[in-house]
């Protein structure tokens, strides 16, 4: 199976910055990576699939890169409500894996 | 996008089974394809298996499934191709969990990528 890992698992962060969250496949995948905001209580959300292509309707401020083993997700001028947890998937090969999480608080 | 409801939470006796629907709403399985991933209590997430509709090319028709899962799990939808369903036998205290079921879009081959969610249902799985 393919391993995700994610760094860091929780950061701290204010209104109006920029926070960046890294995700590494344990082989390569390609760009075949998506990432999903999750708040407690609430449904997932799909934010972005092929590594950076953004669902429809999420904010420009979302921003995916990389492509094989190292991905990032960036998210420009934080707002409210961006506090959440935030996962990666690879879907390149079955089974599909997550990462473990990083919070955003 | 489209939409999923699925049904209602439940409680069910170690040994039992539970089979969960999935509603579309404004497509249909026949050209979507449904994921099913399941979230236990303080844990990730973790996917459980899927089914590719019937006119999806590579892999039609078929379902694949986590060898965590798998002779427990069983993913299908009606002949309206507008409701899916999770069933998972053999339940355990380590079951209890939010399952949810998720659209997949085609991305290449057999590979479908999540768009929207269901709402979710909680399993408690106790004696």
């Amino acid at each position: 199976d393919v391993q995700m890992t994610q760094s860091p698992s929780s950061l701290s962060a204010s209104v109006g910055d920029t926070v960046t969250i890294t995700c590494r496949a344990s082989e390569d995948i390609r760009n075949y990576l998506s990432w999903f905001q999750h708040k407690p209580g609430k449904v997932p959300r799909s934010l972005m699939y092929g590594a950076s292509a953004l669902q429809i309707g999420v904010s420009s401020r979302f921003t995916g890169a990389g492509s094989g083993t190292h991905f990032t997700l960036t998210i420009s001028r934080l707002q409210p409500e961006d506090f959440a947890t935030y996962y990666c998937q690879q879907f390149a090969t079955y089974p599909l894996t997550f990462g473990p999480g990083t919070k955003v608080d | 996008q489209g939409q999923l409801v699925q049904s209602g939470a439940e409680v069910k006796k170690p040994g039992a089974s539970v089979k969960v629907s999935c509603k579309a709403s404004g497509f249909t399985f026949s050209s979507f394809g449904v994921h099913w991933v399941r979230q236990a209590p303080g844990q990730g997430l973790e996917w459980m298996g899927r089914l590719i509709p019937a006119g999806g090319g590579t892999g039609a028709g078929t379902t694949k499934y986590s060898r965590k899962f798998q002779g427990r799990v069983s993913i299908t939808r009606d002949t309206s191709a507008t409701t899916a369903y999770m069933e998972l036998i053999g339940l355990t205290s380590e079951d209890t969990a939010v399952y949810y079921c998720a659209r997949g879009r085609l991305w290449v081959r057999d590979l479908y990528y999540f768009d929207s969610w269901g709402q979710g249902t909680l399993v408690t799985v106790s004696s």
